[in-house]
């Protein structure tokens, strides 16, 4: 199974700042990573697909990138609506796996 | 609108069976993979399951593979999970999702919550 190891599990930040969250999966796994917001008691909100690409309505202050086997979420400007838990799934192959989360304070 | 509609959670003893239901709208139904996704404390975000537009290939989390078995009925634009000997570990909110090879999961449903306990 590919494990996704998500950093920081925590992070305090302020509106305005600019933060990233990293994912390492533990084998290739392409450009088929995505990134999900989730607020409490609400189901995940899908960000981002294929490492990169903003789904529809995402705002442009959310940026995803890649480095080899590192993803990295960026959020820039940070809204009080962006106070959430972050999480990073691979979908190149089954069993799909997710991160452990990065919860945004 | 796109919309995904759960039903079917509730308590349930260990070694009970329970089907939960997802009923999508908005969308071409008969075109999307499917999958379900539980999620504890504990574990976080778990792969379940997942079913292609056809139901013709299914896959199973060895956690619950032989135990939940994944379906749909394109006619009335349906996903089920029907999971069966259920464990305590099986307790978990349970989220349905529209599934694409290259979009991944970008619509969730609202999620239902299982337990299992006597």
């Amino acid at each position: 199974d590919i494990q996704m190891t998500q950093s920081p599990s925590s992070l305090s930040a302020s509106v305005g700042d600019t933060i990233t969250i990293t994912c390492r999966a533990s084998q290739a796994i392409s450009f088929y990573l995505a990134w999900f917001q989730q607020s409490p008691g609400k189901a995940p909100k899908s960000l981002i697909h294929a490492t990169s690409n903003l789904q529809s309505g995402v705002p442009s202050r959310f940026t995803g990138a890649e480095s080899g086997t590192d993803f990295t979420l960026t959020i820039t400007n940070l809204q009080p609506e962006d106070f959430a838990t972050y999480y990073c799934q691979q979908y190149n192959s089954y069993p799909l796996t997710f991160g452990g989360g990065t919860r945004v304070e | 609108e796109v919309h995904l509609s759960q039903s079917g959670g509730g308590l349930i003893q260990p070694g009970g069976s329970l089907r939960l239901s997802c009923a999508a709208s908005g969308f071409s139904f008969s075109s999307y993979s499917m999958s379900w996704v539980r999620q504890t404390p504990e574990k976080g975000l778990e792969w379940v399951s997942s079913i292609t537009e056809s139901g013709d290939n299914t896959n199973y989390a060895d956690s619950v593979r032989g135990r939940f078995f994944i379906s749909r009925d394109n006619s009335n634009g349906t996903m089920y999970l029907q999971m069966n000997s259920l464990r305590a570990e099986d307790t978990a909110v349970y989220y349905c999702a529209k599934d694409h090879a290259l979009f991944s999961m970008d619509v969730w449903g609202q999620g239902t919550t299982v337990i299992v306990s006597s």
